[in-house]
């Protein structure tokens, strides 16, 4: 079974600064996505960034952008020029590109606060 | 275009009632999927909603079940309501094959007593 590791429960950054927060996984597949998404106080779910397993290049969405090691099973979200509006958890997510099903994979997720 | 929305916001329950929990997806969409997040902890999947007949299902007790209806909207039902059952419950619209391109509802806090 696939698992999804944050080893960070919280972190902080001040203003305009860069954080980067860490996920690991677990699987055996080879073709699968990894997601990074926030979830506000708002509580609604929203995608940052997505990573295709086929692909080597990292992907990037404007201050947003993943550092992906395949062999290590690392997806880490690096977050340049941190606004207040970042602060939010942060879920990293696994999605089998090998089941019928789309079943996402969830990490504990990580507290990002920004300081002001 | 309007987003995924789910009803209501909020709903406390006691333990051993049933409890129904409403979706309409994305206009567009035509897949569901239903969440459970526990305080503190990431989202779990529980199952999958596709032409109506559910198509995957996470490890939950068979409590847990769902409709899907010709508009694509979704109702999460759960039997016999246990203290543990106490979450942010999350709905996720996609096309079928494609939850890559998942959008999530805004959710419903159910509180057991």
């Amino acid at each position: 079974a696939q698992t999804v590791t944050q080893s960070q429960p919280e972190m902080s950054v001040q203003e305009a600064e860069t954080v980067t927060l860490s996920c690991t996984y677990d699987t055996s597949e080879s073709d699968y996505y990894l997601f990074w998404y926030k979830q506000p106080p708002s509580r609604q779910m929203i995608l940052v960034i997505r990573q295709e397993a086929y692909k080597q290049q990292n992907a990037t969405e404007n201050r947003f952008s993943v550092n992906f090691q395949k062999a290590a099973k690392s997806f880490s979200l690096k977050i340049s020029d941190s606004q207040l509006g970042d602060a939010a958890m942060y879920f990293c997510a696994y999605r089998s590109e090998e089941t019928s099903y789309d079943k996402v994979i969830f990490g504990p997720g990580t507290s990002l606060s920004v300081i002001p | 275009e309007t987003g995924v929305t789910q009803s209501p916001t909020h709903l406390i329950k006691t333990r051993g009632q049933q409890v129904t929990l409403r979706c309409s997806s994305q206009s567009g969409h035509n897949t569901v999927s239903w969440y459970q997040q526990a305080l503190g902890q990431g989202p779990q999947f529980i199952f999958q909603y596709y032409r109506e007949e559910e198509n995957g299902r996470g490890n939950f007790p068979p409590r847990f079940s769902g409709l899907q209806f010709p508009n694509y909207s979704s109702e999460l039902n759960v039997n016999a309501l246990e203290l543990d059952d106490s979450a942010l419950y999350l709905c996720a619209s996609s096309l079928y094959g494609q939850s890559y391109e998942q959008y999530f509802g805004p959710g419903t806090r159910l509180t057991v007593t």
